[in-house]
């Protein structure tokens, strides 16, 4: 079975433009995470998805960031604009959301280098 | 708010020995803990879950214990090898959070040959 996948692996792009992530989480799993992993850091989350709706999205920098999850499955998250700051890896996870202790998976994730 | 430590920051090892790793939390009204495993550039591979129920769980040449009630977990990895070398993150599912999992900021392994 396929784990989590995300796309594209890496991404250089000067401030001020526009970037964006794609996830494509385990079947059947209904929770989806976007974390982010600045270096050295452990990974902080953005935004968990349960189904459609976003239910925790209150560390997302909503001046410049938004996501959608669309039919429930993959997701999206876009940067726009990109400043330096937003270097960094961009993880998306996800787990089952009838289980509370069910085990997470992480896609490679995304490096964003902003320059 | 549900603190996460991880402690050492950073460890040298020889190949062989046996080492433990430490992680601490703050909150410990936990749905389980989670053992990650990252190498450079890429993203976390799950080695253990254990969930709060637990004690420990063991996977190989790894066991990772939990003590809910002091907010402790520890990671044993056994005859350490150099390709046990990466960082180790532990993940913590607080249960006054949903699905949410707060993360330490790792142990950097290096196990030298």
């Amino acid at each position: 079975e396929a784990g989590v996948v995300q796309s594209p692996r890496y991404k250089i792009i000067e401030k001020k433009q526009p970037v964006a992530f794609w996830c494509n989480p385990i079947s059947g799993h209904n929770t989806l995470y976007w974390y982010r992993q600045n270096l050295g850091q452990g990974p902080e989350l953005l935004i968990r998805y349960e189904n459609e709706e976003a239910v925790d999205d209150s560390q997302l920098p909503k001046d410049r960031f938004s996501a959608e999850r669309l039919k429930g499955v993959d997701s999206t998250l876009k940067i726009q604009p990109a400043e330096l700051g937003d270097s960094a890896v961009y993880l998306c996870a996800s787990s089952s959301l009838t289980i509370q202790g069910t085990e997470a998976f992480f896609g490679q994730g995304t490096r964003l280098t902003v320059v | 708010k549900q603190e996460v430590t991880q402690i050492p920051a950073a460890l040298s090892v020889p190949e062989g020995e046996n080492l433990v790793l430490n992680c601490s939390f703050t909150d410990s009204a936990i749905y389980n803990l989670q053992w990650f495993r990252q190498d450079p550039g890429k993203g976390l591979t799950s080695l253990l879950l254990i969930q709060s129920s637990q004690r420990e769980q063991t996977s190989g040449r790894l066991n990772a214990s939990l003590d809910k009630s002091s907010g402790r977990s520890t990671l044993y990895i056994a005859a350490s090898q150099p390709g046990d070398s990466a960082t180790y993150l532990c993940a913590v599912k607080r249960v006054r959070a949903g699905n949410q999992f707060y993360f330490g900021t790792g142990t950097s392994l290096t196990v030298i040959p």
